[in-house]
């Protein structure tokens, strides 16, 4: 079984300042790991993936998250959020088998001018 | 690249209707669709996994003869809720995968639509 813990439904933040996400997983089996951004009434649109190659894994729009396995974490990272980056995001995990892909319970950022 | 269409966005029924929502990929093909169920301030719940040609696997807990999926194309696939009640009331998006639900696949996710039923 999978499963994924995101740390704070609400994050704020000031314009310019640093993001940061938590997203803690469980898995029985190497995961693949995935953040998503979801505008109001939109759909879910990739931020960045890690599938076992690079821990360090680059995405569109600034953001980057690290895969630490000794932590069972993929935190979500943005040097200086814009007020554009507001939205929700989800992490979500996959592997071994299952395809299928757990997603976490979101984390809302607001970005303060 | 790797546009997913939905249509309609928004649809408001009576209670006991069918609705139906149309899923498609517009510049790949889909060989795996999956319908997500998305309440208020929480995250989504996977309904159901297409494959192009065959039955749908639906998750636990899931009516497959009140949530009937059809995934005729490559490119299309539709949920049609049947005889709908104000508890179907819901946000509703689908994605799409290129490859035959590979753990490392992209899901392409469309833009959702709207369920409120009266």
């Amino acid at each position: 079984a999978q499963s994924v813990t995101q740390l704070g439904s609400h994050v704020s933040v000031s314009e310019g300042a640093l993001v940061l996400l938590r997203c803690n997983y469980s898995s029985s089996v190497p995961p693949y790991l995935f953040w998503y951004v979801q505008y109001p009434n939109q759909g879910l649109q990739l931020l960045l993936k890690y599938t076992s190659a690079a821990t360090l894994v680059k995405g569109i729009n600034g953001f980057e998250a690290e895969f630490k396995k000794s932590e069972t974490s993929f935190h979500l990272t943005k040097p200086s959020a814009h007020m554009s980056d507001a939205a929700e995001y989800f992490c979500a995990v996959s592997g071994g088998s299952n395809y299928k892909l757990t997603f976490g319970k979101g984390t809302l950022l607001t970005v303060n001018p | 690249g790797a546009v997913v269409s939905q249509h309609p966005s928004w649809v408001i029924c009576k209670s006991g209707t069918s609705v139906k929502i149309e899923c498609r990929s517009l510049d790949f093909q889909a060989t795996t669709m999956f319908w997500y169920r998305q309440f208020p301030k929480q995250s989504l719940m996977l309904m159901a996994t297409s494959n192009e040609g065959s039955k749908a696997t639906y998750e636990q807990g899931v009516e497959k003869d009140k949530f009937l999926i059809n995934h005729a194309s490559l490119t299309l696939s539709t949920l049609t809720v049947t005889s709908a009640h104000p508890e179907d009331s819901s946000f509703y998006i689908c994605s799409a995968s290129m490859n035959q639900g590979s753990t490392t696949d992209t899901q392409y996710f469309g833009p959702g639509t709207r369920l409120t039923v009266l």
